[in-house]
C-alpha cells in the first residue's frame, strides 16, 4: 500500500541550529502539504505545493523557515535557525488533486522536533 | 477566518459504550471530515462527508453533515481499546488556497477494558 514517508522520524536539536526534514508523497500526487502541530491542537497548514510551485505559504514564518519540491516529487522543510516555539509534530501530507479543489489528503507519520 | 470547534476535549469510557462528538463552526463548509490520530503518527481519514444532510457509516462509526452545513457528528458504537486515540474533525480552507484543510482541536478519547 502506497504511504507517505517522512524522515527523520524524531529530531532532538538545540536553538539557534538548523533542522531539516525530508517528504516523499504518494508516487503521483502533484499536491504537497507541510502541516505544524503543537501538542494539543489540530495540525495547522505551513506550505503547500502543486507540483515544484508553491500555492500557498501564508502562514510559513519565512524568516526562518523554508520549503522546496524542486523536482516536484519529494520536499524539504528547513528550519534555521530553530526557536524553542518550533517545538511540536511536523507532518507532510499528499494529495492526487490539484490545488484549489479537495482531494483525500494522505499523510505521513510526522517528525516529532524538540528544540531544548 | 474560518474555526472548527470541537466537543467534548476528552472522553474517558467503558468498553462497550457508545460515543458521541461533534464539531461545529460560525461558517459554511461544504466537506466535513473526520480524522483519527494514534500517538506518534499522522492522522487517517475515517469519513468524509460532502452534502447537507448525509449520514455514512464506516463499520461501527457512523458521521453526519448537519444541514445548517455548519456542524458535524461522529458516533463510535461498542467501543473497544482500540479507539483510543484523537479524533479530529476538518474541512476545506477556501479563504485563500482552496483544498488545504482546517482542523479542530480533537476530542481525544480513552477507553477502559
Amino acid at each position: 500500500e502506497a504511504e507517505v514517508a517522512q524522515s527523520p522520524r524524531y529530531k532532538i536539536t538545540e536553538k539557534s541550529q538548523a533542522v531539516a526534514f525530508w517528504c516523499d508523497p504518494i508516487s503521483g500526487h502533484a499536491t504537497l502539504y507541510w502541516y505544524r502541530q503543537i501538542l494539543g491542537q489540530g495540525p495547522e497548514l505551513l506550505v503547500q505545493f502543486q507540483d515544484e510551485s508553491v500555492v500557498d505559504d501564508s502562514q510559513l514564518p519565512k524568516d526562518r523557515f523554508s520549503a522546496e519540491r524542486l523536482k516536484g516529487v519529494d520536499s524539504t522543510l528547513k528550519i534555521q535557525p530553530a526557536e524553542l516555539g518550533d517545538s511540536a509534530m511536523y507532518l507532510c501530507a499528499s494529495s492526487p488533486g490539484l490545488a484549489g479543489s479537495y482531494n483525500e489528503q494522505f499523510f505521513g507519520p510526522g517528525t516529532r522536533l524538540t528544540v531544548l | 477566518g474560518q474555526q472548527l470547534n470541537q466537543s467534548p476535549q476528552s472522553m474517558f469510557i467503558q468498553e462497550g459504550e457508545d460515543v458521541s462528538m461533534n464539531c461545529t463552526s460560525s461558517s459554511i463548509f461544504n466537506t466535513w471530515l473526520w480524522y483519527k490520530q494514534d500517538p506518534g503518527e499522522g492522522p487517517v481519514l475515517l469519513i468524509a462527508l460532502y452534502k447537507a444532510g448525509e449520514l455514512t457509516s464506516n463499520g461501527r462509526l457512523t458521521a453526519q453533515f448537519g444541514i445548517t452545513r455548519k456542524d458535524s457528528f461522529l458516533n463510535i458504537s461498542a467501543s473497544i481499546p482500540s479507539d483510543v486515540g484523537i479524533y479530529f474533525c476538518a474541512g476545506p480552507h477556501y479563504g485563500g488556497s482552496q483544498g488545504n484543510l482546517i482542523f479542530g482541536k480533537g476530542t481525544k478519547l480513552s477507553v477502559k477494558p
